[in-house]
């Protein structure tokens, strides 16, 4: 079954402390992107990856971290210098062409307490 | 790229059409139109995209007026599980931009009513 796979679902952490979260894709994408969703509002993009080996920030990449060291994952890394973390966060991936369709995960709500 | 302008909710009732309206009166001439919905707590799904033409698919139709300024989505038939978000986005769609952003705005919330 082909798709993106988003763990955990729910998350919970204290403050102060960093917190990574998963994406994998089997898709065979080449590019794939963090969002963040707040209560009521839209996506807004925090980083985004073309390629292996390489990415972009968004508009909101102070205080999150990425690594893109394989094509099928792009792991998110939240840390202490986000002020206010506790949000859903979203993945997706899309196929590098003119077309680009992002298939998205299922999403981590991630809360800081 | 181009700002949409969308209703904050609509309601329809089902097994009724229901028309989502988006305005996107700074579209460029090189810019897509394309639709993407939420239902409430999953990640969003693709419904379609399109630049001048009309469009339709499974999911959807898509009619977008001559000067392009802006366009409708519309659901044929609408169920129960077609309340969601939906977001229409404008974009430019070239290799060159793909693997970049979409930006999100808020959306029009869609309640199906039984």
């Amino acid at each position: 079954d082909g798709g993106i796979t988003q763990s955990p679902k729910y998350l919970f952490r204290k403050e102060g402390q960093n917190v990574t979260l998963s994406c994998e894709q089997n898709l065979n994408h080449d590019a794939m992107y963090w969002y963040r969703q707040d209560p009521g509002q839209g996506l807004r993009l925090i980083y985004y990856s073309q390629i292996v080996n390489d990415f972009q920030k968004g508009d909101i990449a102070e205080g999150y971290s990425v690594s893109r060291e394989k094509k099928e994952s792009f792991p998110l890394t939240v840390t202490s210098a986000q002020k206010n973390p506790t949000a859903f966060y979203l993945c997706a991936s899309s196929v590098h062409r003119a077309w680009d369709e992002q298939f998205f995960g299922p999403g981590t709500r991630l809360t800081v307490l | 790229d181009a700002k949409t302008t969308q209703p904050t909710s609509m309601d329809c009732a089902e097994g009724r059409a229901a028309n989502l309206p988006c305005n996107h009166s700074t579209i460029s001439g090189n810019e897509y139109v394309y639709w993407y919905r939420q239902i409430h707590s999953q990640g969003p799904q693709y419904i379609i995209h399109g630049l001048k033409n009309n469009e339709t698919n499974e999911m959807a139709s898509l009619i977008i007026t001559e000067d392009r300024k802006s366009s409708t989505l519309i659901l044929p038939h609408a169920t129960l599980r077609d309340t969601a978000v939906y977001y229409c986005i404008v974009r430019v769609a070239s290799r060159e931009t793909s693997g970049s952003r979409l930006t999100f705005g808020e959306g029009t919330q869609l309640t199906v009513n039984p």
